[in-house]
């Protein structure tokens, strides 16, 4: 697609639930990044992932939460176990070629957790 | 980490009025990018500027790296700007790809 596309849109769930929240990067873009923002907040960098290194997890607040990226493009971040301070905006973003390139935010998915 | 602050943190306006957003750094950078982050919640790109000045209609930005700061103009402020700006960048250090985020100034320009 033209945009970096994340899905859902929306997501109300049960404290203790498991999420999953997909993101589908600008298509060529090797560098694809997670970042959350809480009401009223910054942006708080979560994992990155570029090409086929390591991702850097450095940001996941908690073991709860985890992120893959399958083929070097799609990419989905898992939380387990939902908490009511996970409730946020989850941001993905991607770039052509990582820290120096200029990267491209989706529309977000909102998490609310009752 | 690199620091980055913003400033002012709340600004209103008049339609009309013109105004200077300012992102203050505290370590060289190789990536400067100004957001705007719209009511929606989207963060739309405005400009990638680690250095120099550019201009894009209303808008225009200047980075001065090596006094570590960058600078947003709005001109003639319409009430379709309100939203929250950021700033955000990535150190120049070997390796370094996590763009740090200011945390914003918030805009609103009344009619």
């Amino acid at each position: 697609g033209a945009g970096v596309s994340q899905s859902p849109s929306n997501k109300v769930t049960e404290k203790g639930k498991d999420v999953e929240l997909r993101c589908d990067p600008i298509s060529g873009h090797t560098a694809l990044y997670w970042y959350r923002q809480s009401l009223g907040q910054g942006l708080e960098f979560l994992i990155y992932f570029q090409g086929n290194s390591a991702p850097d997890k450095s940001g996941l607040p908690s073991d709860r939460f985890s992120a893959e990226r399958t083929g070097g493009s799609v990419s989905t971040l898992t939380i387990q176990r939902t908490q009511q301070e996970d409730s946020a905006v989850y941001l993905c973003a991607s770039s052509f070629t990582g820290g120096t390139g200029e990267l491209f935010f989706g529309e977000g998915s909102r998490l609310t957790v009752l | 980490g690199i620091q980055v602050e913003q400033s002012p943190p709340d600004l209103i306006l008049q339609e009309g009025a013109n105004s200077t957003l300012r992102c203050n750094f505290s370590d060289s950078v190789n990536n400067l990018q100004w957001f705007h982050q719209n009511p929606w919640g989207q963060l739309i790109n405005l400009f990638y500027i680690p250095s120099g000045t550019k201009q894009n209609g209303r808008l225009s930005a200047t980075t001065v790296a090596t006094e570590r700061y960058s600078l947003l103009y709005i001109s003639s402020s319409q009430t379709t700007d309100s939203g929250v700006y950021f700033c955000a960048v990535v150190d120049s250090g070997a390796g370094s790809y996590q763009l740090t985020f200011g945390k914003g100034t918030k805009l609103s320009v009344i009619p």
